[in-house]
């Protein structure tokens, strides 16, 4: 069983602050990697993906990757109160297969 | 803009109904997928399809079937609706050729079985 494990938080930071959200992942054929965010009472929208080791930046967020360590975290920076929401870690297994499997999701409270 | 639409946003049934859940996507994606989100539980496959009358089990497929006529469209059928199916079902779709593309989902249809 492939599984996708996140803090379930909440997590709380003061507007301005870094948010820090890590997911570790269970499949270590896995080959690429999601970060969505979800409003609440909305569907997931994706934020970036990720599929080689170290960083990769987009604006306030970078996401990062350690495939030996099994481990994903997305990077939030200059938090704002319109952060505020759900963040969930997905994982695609090997090459032609297109199915996610998702964490079970972060919920971040930025503080104004 | 692409696009992921489902039929309702809202639904309430009584238990033992058969209940139809739409999405239609306009992406002309190959790939669709029905989950269930519950709190606590986060998001789970039920069915996914990668061609048109293709279906693969997902993770919790029990209760439930699906349906591919058209390429754009992928139903959940609830055959005989339960209290525990009570949730939000999300319908989500994605091209296939990369392992990178994202999936997009649809805005849900919270459906209460009574």
């Amino acid at each position: 069983q492939k599984e996708v494990e996140q803090n379930s938080g909440p997590l709380s930071v003061p507007e301005g602050a870094i948010a820090s959200l890590n997911c570790t992942y269970s499949d270590r054929g896995s080959q690429s990697f999601f970060w969505y965010r979800q409003y609440s009472g909305k569907s997931p929208e994706l934020i970036m993906f990720i599929y080689s080791n170290g960083d990769k930046e987009d604006g306030r967020f970078t996401a990062q990757l350690n495939k030996a360590s099994q481990y994903v975290s997305l990077l939030i920076r200059d938090s704002q109160p319109s952060d505020s929401a759900t963040y969930l870690c997905a994982v695609r297994s090997g090459a032609g297969s297109y199915q996610l499997t998702f964490g079970k999701g972060t919920k971040l409270s930025v503080i104004p | 803009d692409v696009k992921v639409t489902q039929s309702s946003r809202y639904l309430v049934k009584r238990t033992g109904e058969k209940v139809f859940l739409e999405c239609v996507q306009d992406m002309d994606h190959e790939n669709m997928f029905w989950y269930r989100q519950d709190p606590g539980l986060g998001l789970r496959l039920i069915y996914f399809s990668y061609d048109v009358k293709m279906k693969e089990k997902g993770d919790i497929p029990e209760g439930y079937s699906v349906s591919r006529e058209k390429k754009e469209r992928f139903s959940l059928i609830l055959e005989s609706a339960s209290t525990n199916q009570t949730s939000m079902y999300l319908c989500a779709s994605t091209s296939s050729g990369s392992s990178y593309n994202e999936q997009f989902f649809g805005p849900g249809t919270r459906l209460t079985v009574l």
